[in-house]
């Protein structure tokens, strides 16, 4: 079952902060953060296991709540280099099923 | 290093007719996986392998096969071509379920 993303879409002025969420109705082993731009393949972000713990990538971070089973992807002072689509996919079975993302546009 | 290649980049097909999808990755990962990508629907697991001759379905399975005889490729073949299957396709690989997932740059296939 996919994992539900909210919200589907965001518009942001550069140097503005988002948060995109992504939560499951199963148990979470792990939840990885791509972001796709228009046009060319998925590129990783960063994987969250179990434990709570989060992680950063440029001014981007994100959360694991493995008992809520969501996750949250914070981006502070955007960039415009920060528009896409954003997926989070959750890890299960030998499974990795993505939610169905996230736009993202940001503008000067 | 290629990375994940697929080949054809396009592809247009006649309803009935069956073609193949090749994915090679030179990172010697042993977790592949295919996915579909269309409008709203993010990215949908087709099938996915965990090593050389072991396959399985993911969440769109039916109207695709697949075999994985070599670590390096992972061909998915379309038996009879549907409107339905137009789309565009991912391979991806990744050293284990909970790496790095490096994607191919994708196969727009059209059905017509």
């Amino acid at each position: 079952q996919q994992p539900v993303q909210s919200p589907q879409a965001v518009i942001l002025r550069e140097g503005e902060d988002a948060v995109i969420n992504c939560s499951s109705s199963k148990a979470l082993y792990s939840v990885h953060w791509y972001r796709q731009k228009h046009g060319e393949a998925p590129v990783f972000l960063m994987i969250l296991l179990k434990g709570g713990e989060q992680k950063g990538h440029e001014k981007i971070s994100a959360s694991f709540n493995e008992k809520k089973q969501q996750s949250s992807l914070y981006l502070t002072a955007s960039q415009l280099s920060y528009s896409g689509t954003y997926f989070c996919g959750t890890e299960g079975y030998n499974k990795l099923i993505f939610g169905a993302g996230t736009r993202l546009a940001v503008h000067p | 290093n290629a990375g994940v290649t697929q080949t054809p980049k396009f592809q247009v097909l006649k309803t009935g007719q069956s073609m193949t999808l090749q994915c090679a990755q030179d990172m010697n990962h042993e977790y592949m996986s295919w996915y579909r990508q269309d409008p709203g629907m993010g990215l949908r697991l087709i099938h996915y392998s965990v090593g050389a001759g072991i396959t399985d379905q993911g969440e769109v399975p039916n109207g695709y096969n697949v075999s994985r005889s070599t670590t390096e490729d992972f061909p998915l073949r379309l038996l009879s071509a549907a409107p339905s299957q137009t789309s565009v396709y991912f391979c991806a690989s990744s050293y284990s379920m909970a790496g790095e997932a490096f994607f191919g740059q994708g196969t727009r296939l059209t059905v017509v």
